[in-house]
């Protein structure tokens, strides 16, 4: 059974500071790899994709990596602003989205 | 111009009652899921459609019935509800084949609250 786990579950940086979340898979026969972000009372907003023959995606400041080998990805924020305060949640494709439970990312002014 | 809409986007009902939430796209997507966001923010899926036939079946009450009756629209019907079925449930689309393998659109979910 697949299991997702995001660490940290919260995490509070000033602004323009540079992050990482992480995300730790248990089976690592995956189709893909998404990052979505979810605002507070909003839905889920897809940010990246990341398919089982990639390494990595980049969008912006935003870049995930894959090692689909060791059960990782990652999600780089670059010079974090305010704006990008949200709960960022990793899914991994096993023919269906399992889903962590999130980090909860604020940036301070 | 919303792209996955859903309705209503709170619903408070009693123990007992039947309820539906009704999600409507119009990105011209052949797939559409239902999940399950509850308490402890951990989603999950429900349902999941392609062209009006269910693909995925997760293991959910019978309670719960999915509806499509076109590609555009995927809605929810849940009869006898209990306290436990208090949770946000998020309806989503996607361009592919059913199995997640294109970005996922969600609507903004509907907040059930069961008394």
């Amino acid at each position: 059974k697949q299991e997702v786990t995001q660490i940290p579950a919260a995490l509070s940086v000033p602004e323009g500071e540079n992050l990482v979340l992480n995300c730790s898979f248990t089976d690592s026969a995956i189709y893909n790899l998404q990052w979505f972000r979810q605002d507070p009372g909003k839905g889920l907003t897809s940010l990246l994709l990341i398919q089982s023959s990639q390494r990595e995606q980049t969008s912006g400041r935003l870049n995930a990596s894959l090692d689909k080998s060791s059960g990782r990805s990652t999600l780089y924020i670059a010079a974090s602003q305010p704006g990008d305060s949200a709960t960022y949640l990793c899914a991994v494709n096993t023919e269906k989205l399992v889903f962590g439970k999130g980090t909860k990312l604020t940036v301070n002014p | 111009d919303t792209a996955v809409s859903q309705t209503p986007k709170y619903l408070v009902t009693q123990m007992g009652n039947d309820k539906s939430i009704k999600c409507e796209q119009n990105l011209g997507h052949d797939t559409m899921y239902w999940y399950k966001q509850d308490s402890k923010k951990f989603l999950k899926i429900m349902f999941s459609y392609n062209n009006k036939e269910l693909i995925i079946n997760e293991t959910v009450p019978n309670r719960f019935s999915p509806k499509s009756p076109d590609k555009a629209h995927l809605n929810l019907h849940i009869n006898s509800l209990e306290l436990g079925d208090s949770a946000v449930y998020f309806c989503a689309s996607s361009p592919g084949q059913g199995y997640a393998d294109s970005p996922l659109h969600f609507g903004n979910g509907t907040r059930l609250t069961v008394t």
